[in-house]
């Protein structure tokens, strides 16, 4: 069965450091999310990607996000210069079409200290 | 911004009764609507959906149930079985939202045997 996979599972990094959260969605599917759950609170959206461009993006998704789709089975999340409170699990997820059953992956727990 | 809410954050229920978990909803906009299943440092798993021109869906032993006058959904999980054990998640998506899903804040249930 296919499944959206993400690496690493868990990415420890300091305060003020980039770093790049990578995902391969399901192959058929052209919709791409990244979401976030940080510990003990519910999962938040945070962008949907179509097409090679942005479609939507939350309050939380600032400048210092950016997504990628750099080869045809990629999809990663970079995080510019992370803070403290960016800590959480990251989540991918793929679907076609959007807005219905989205797939998402194991996660990636991102430690900023 | 409480657009989804389940206000029972946990649910205890004996095996091979029936889990009935509620979600509520504030947005009139969303026209899908999703169950997930969540264990600890895992993804959201894919359960069970329903779009808004009905009012219930059934596969296997999951059923969800949708008034839309009351903006109100529930899965039903007949029978129950400790494996069911998880955190439950109800979420809705709009049409002309770029497919986002919008998270309530999770059942936790426990099925004992």
């Amino acid at each position: 069965e296919p499944e959206v996979t993400q690496t690493p599972s868990h990415q420890v990094t300091q305060m003020g450091q980039e770093v790049i959260l990578r995902c391969v969605p399901i192959s058929n599917h052209l919709y791409f999310y990244w979401y976030r759950q940080i510990l003990g609170q519910k999962v938040e959206f945070l962008v949907s990607f179509y097409n090679n461009e942005i479609s939507e993006k939350s309050e939380i998704f600032d400048d210092q996000f950016s997504v990628e789709r750099p080869d045809g089975s990629n999809f990663t999340l970079k995080i510019r210069s992370t803070k403290l409170e960016d800590s959480a699990m990251y989540f991918c997820a793929s679907s076609d079409p959007p807005g219905h059953e989205q797939y998402f992956g194991p996660g990636t727990r991102l430690t900023v200290t | 911004d409480q657009q989804v809410k389940q206000n029972s954050p946990s649910l205890s229920v004996q095996e091979g009764r029936i889990s009935i978990l509620n979600c509520d909803y504030t947005n009139s906009m969303f026209d899908y609507f999703l169950w997930y299943k969540k264990y600890p440092a895992e993804g959201p798993t894919f359960l069970i959906s329903i779009s808004s021109i009905k009012d219930k869906n059934e596969d296997g032993r999951f059923t969800v149930f949708l008034n839309k006058s009351a903006k109100h959904l529930s899965l039903h999980i007949v029978p129950s079985q400790p494996g069911d054990s998880a955190v439950y998640f109800c979420a809705a998506s709009a049409y002309n939202q770029g497919g986002k899903l919008i998270f309530g804040q999770g059942t936790e249930l426990s099925v004992k045997p």
